[in-house]
């Protein structure tokens, strides 16, 4: 089955500075990343998603890129704020019954 | 305006006493997923539906059931809670196969 690793686990940055998370997965035929956020005690909610025919994705402050040789796919968030602190997941699925399957979660705090 | 409702927010049981957890949609979509989610992991995949055709993941405890007696309603029922199953249940749903998932904001069920 798939499996998708997810770094760094907690990534700590300055207000206004950049964050990355990276993930890498396992099978070829996954054609399906999304990303969500999560607060604590809140539900997780899409933020961007990403399919296997493009190799970036950019909406606002937030970007996704998608390199289908090496299977990994990259979040990036720009000019962070304090309202970006939360966990993020990645995930991947390769269609049909849609089964996400989910990284670990990175912890992402900004710090004023 | 909240698309996938959870009742309750929260849930307390006794250990080995029968509890349903409930989800409905007013967004029409074909598939619900109910997962596990517990402190500082991923989500996990418990069974979904598309339709009325019911998946079931393979290392989800046969404690677990669940029913989907229409489009908008979809129940968890957990037979005979045991400590171990104290955790957040998320459900969500997509439109089709490989959409994206929205997610409900949860029950949080605790075991005493």
């Amino acid at each position: 089955g798939e499996n998708v690793e997810q770094h760094p686990s907690t990534l700590s940055v300055q207000e206004g500075d950049s964050a990355v998370i990276k993930c890498t997965y396992s099978d070829s035929a996954s054609n399906y990343f999304p990303w969500y956020k999560q607060e604590l005690g809140k539900r997780p909610q899409l933020i961007i998603d990403i399919r296997s025919n493009v190799g970036e994705k950019k909406d606002q402050r937030i970007a996704v890129t998608l390199n289908k040789t090496a299977k990994h796919f990259s979040l990036h968030i720009t000019e962070t704020q304090p309202e970006d602190s939360a966990v993020y997941f990645c995930a991947a699925s390769r269609g049909g019954g849609n089964k996400l399957t989910f990284g670990t979660g990175t912890q992402l705090k900004v710090e004023l | 305006d909240a698309m996938v409702i959870q009742n309750p927010r929260y849930q307390v049981t006794q250990f080995g006493k029968p509890v349903t957890l409930s989800c409905s949609q007013t967004l029409n979509h074909n598939v619900m997923y109910w997962y596990q989610q517990k402190s500082s992991q991923a989500p996990k995949l418990l069974f979904h539906y598309y339709d009325k055709d019911f998946n079931n993941e393979a290392d989800t405890p046969d404690n677990f059931q669940s029913r989907r007696p229409n489009t908008s309603f979809c129940f968890l029922d957990i037979r005979s809670p045991g400590l171990g199953d104290a955790a957040m249940y998320l459900c969500a749903t997509s439109i089709e196969g490989n959409q994206p998932q929205h997610f409900g904001d949860g029950t949080r069920l605790s075991i005493l």
